[in-house]
């Protein structure tokens, strides 16, 4: 069946680390691949998404590309801020169907 | 545009109750879905309502259930509550074929 399969966490990084974040999946035909980010006591908001292979998605700073030969969907930033400290869930989903989501990987970044 | 609204934002109930969550969709979005997520886990698929007919359920019992409103804002309903319904319910909703999903902030439920 359709899975994500997400590095575990939790990570702790120093201001202007590097991070990467693993994330592979499983699926039955072409999913579409997505990063979420949950902040402390909120709901889950879209990171980045990219919807075919080897596409790139970006957001503030944030990068993934969609590798169809390794069923990879690696989250990067190349200098993490205290502001990124919260839990990223590495997710896929095939059109019209459900979201399928890892167990997500916390992140705490210290100044 | 008003984005993903859920109420109410916590609820206290007690086993064997019932409880109904509230989810209003993003303006133009049809489709909403609604998930579990346990302290410390992923979000887990409860089910999906298209058009206010259900067209995609998770690995849920029935006593989890669900309406879509015309207006494609959305309910779920659960009976019988058990200790480990005890969660942050996501509702969230999308447009037609769309891939992505937008997330309300969630309701946090506890049962005691």
């Amino acid at each position: 069946g359709d899975s994500v399969t997400q590095m575990e966490g939790p990570v702790t990084l120093s201001e202007e680390a590097f991070l990467t974040i693993n994330c592979t999946y499983t699926a039955t035909g072409y999913p579409s691949l997505f990063w979420y980010v949950q902040y402390p006591g909120e709901g889950l908001q879209l990171l980045l998404k990219a919807t075919k292979a080897d596409d790139k998605g970006s957001n503030k700073g944030f990068e993934a590309t969609y590798r169809k030969e390794t069923t990879s969907f690696h989250l990067e930033k190349g200098s993490v801020q205290v502001s990124d400290s919260a839990v990223y869930f590495c997710a896929l989903s095939l059109p019209g169907n459900q979201f399928y989501f890892g167990t997500g990987t916390s992140l705490t970044v210290i100044p | 545009e008003t984005g993903v609204t859920q109420s109410p934002t916590h609820l206290i109930k007690t086993r064997g109750q019932q409880v109904t969550l509230r989810c209003s969709s993003q303006s133009g979005h049809n489709t909403v879905s609604w998930y579990q997520q346990a302290l410390g886990q992923g979000p887990q698929f409860i089910f999906q309502y298209y058009r206010e007919e259900e067209n995609g359920r998770g690995n849920f019992p029935p006593r989890f259930s669900g309406l879509q409103f015309p207006n494609y804002s959305s309910e779920l309903n659960v009976n019988a509550l058990e200790l480990d319904d005890s969660a942050l319910y996501l509702c969230a909703s999308r447009g037609g074929w769309s891939e992505t999903q937008y997330f309300g902030p969630g309701t946090r439920l506890l049962v005691l």
